[in-house]
């Protein structure tokens, strides 16, 4: 079975311009998570996707926003880049049967904002 | 002071030692994951927990939710064991992490 998919796994952007990274879970996974993780503050929670409805959020701006699709693809949405955006993005997919589950991890994208 | 403190922040140890990894939060919690993240930024989940004990292998995580503390330990470590191993809880609807504790077994 293919694991977790993002792309693209690098990314460079200037100040003021957005940017969409995608995460393709494992087949027959229907819950995506997205997780921004900075030298400085470390792995934070972005938000959580479940059957195309957002389950969960982490305390982050609007300008992160995110979405899933029907076929459990999901994409995560930048607008308005600043510099402190520049991080290490990783989605992760689970089954989504319910309760607390395991969790697999994309390799994740690198976003420099310059 | 953060809601998930994570002991040591590092750790060397030589080949075939026990390790001991801490994780204690402040928060309530449903559930708690150890993560392990090799350098170049993958991680794999390690444990998943809400109450007791998981072994996998040489691995072995106990939470005891009362004391609102959980600990990771290695047995018989080995050098493939270097890492940043890192704690996340779940308190209603959120998601929080530690700041890890980077491990470095030398052979």
């Amino acid at each position: 079975k293919a694991g977790v998919t993002q792309t693209p796994r690098y990314l460079i952007k200037t100040r003021g311009q957005q940017v969409t990274l995608s995460c393709s879970p494992i087949s027959g996974h229907r819950s995506v998570s997205w997780y921004q993780q900075t030298p400085g503050q470390g792995l934070q929670f972005l938000f959580e996707y479940f059957s195309e409805t957002q389950r969960n959020k982490g305390n982050f701006p609007g300008r992160f926003s995110g979405r899933q699709f029907s076929n459990s693809r999901s994409e995560m949405n930048v607008s308005t880049l600043e510099l402190g955006d520049s991080a290490l993005y990783l989605c992760a997919s689970s089954p989504g049967t319910g309760g607390f589950e395991k969790l697999f991890f994309g390799s994740g994208t690198q976003l420099s904002v310059l | 002071k953060n809601e998930v403190e994570q002991s040591p922040q590092n750790l060397t140890a030589q080949e075939g030692e026990f390790i001991t990894i801490n994780c204690s939060y402040s928060v309530g919690i449903s559930a708690l994951h150890w993560l392990q993240q090799h350098p170049g930024g993958g991680i794999v989940s390690l444990f998943m927990l809400s109450s007791g004990k998981k072994k996998h292998g040489r691995l072995i995580a106990t939470i005891n939710i009362q004391e609102k503390h959980s600990s990771l330990h290695i047995t018989a470590s080995h050098p493939r064991d270097s890492a940043v191993y890192i704690c996340a809880v779940y308190p209603v609807n959120d998601m929080r992490f530690g700041a890890g504790t980077r491990l470095t077994v030398k052979p």
